[in-house]
């Protein structure tokens, strides 16, 4: 198993700032994933973390907007920047162990951010 | 991306078993299906999951269908602790691992 923990829990915050959450794991993993919750929705994939190499977002999420940062095999960053409050959400970060592996994946708590 | 239908809610009666039913017609071979649940104002958690024959774990059992394009999740006594988002999902390793979700089952357990 994985226990994840992310940082911070929630947030309120202005519009047209920036906030990076960090999302840490206690015990080296491949796959890191970013997902956003919107309020009463299902979950979206924003992008897939890799380490070592730039993340790959899915359709409708950008760099510019969402950059990553994964330094190491336990830890990864996802900033969200220059916000709206249509941004306010869960940010849930996720991993997995292996590329193409189809077992269990495991989530951390979210970050629940308001933009105001 | 293979996609799954469920019913948009269910309700169940504590300690009576609960089927949810997850039709995915156009699941392909390398598709495994999961199942994942949400709780209220927590992260997703994994259920369980199965390619062909019918699984069960201390959680749930999953029957999958023999044509492979429904499945279902069996909770054998609902507690009220079961009340969350049931998620089936299917997941290839040609996608490189990741999940998507879909709308889910809002699943509410009454004493």
């Amino acid at each position: 198993s994985a226990v994840i923990s992310q940082k911070p829990s929630r947030d309120i915050c202005q519009r047209g700032t920036s906030l990076t959450i960090q999302c840490q794991v206690d015990s080296q993993v491949t796959m890191m994933f970013w997902y956003r919750q919107q309020p009463g929705q299902s979950l979206t994939l924003i992008a897939t973390a890799n380490q070592g190499s730039e993340a790959t977002y899915e359709s409708g999420f950008v760099i510019d907007k969402f950059p990553i940062s994964r330094p190491n095999l336990t830890f990864s960053t996802l900033t969200v920047s220059n916000m709206s409050p249509e941004d306010s959400s869960i940010y849930l970060c996720s991993v997995g162990r292996d590329r193409g592996d189809i077992g269990e994946q495991y989530f951390g708590p979210g970050t629940r951010l308001t933009v105001t | 991306d293979a996609k799954t239908t469920q019913p948009n809610s269910m309700e169940s009666n504590e300690e009576e078993p609960v089927h949810l039913p997850c039709n995915h017609s156009t699941i392909s071979g390398t598709d495994y299906i999961h199942w994942y649940r949400q709780l209220p104002s927590q992260g997703p958690e994994y259920v369980i999951h199965g390619l062909t024959s019918n699984v069960n774990n201390r959680m749930a059992s999953l029957a999958i269908a023999e044509d492979r394009k429904s499945s279902t999740l069996i909770l054998h006594r609902a507690t009220l602790r079961d009340a969350a988002v049931y998620y089936c999902i299917l997941r290839s390793y040609n996608q490189g691992g990741k999940l998507i979700f879909g709308q889910g089952t809002e699943l509410s357990v009454k004493p």
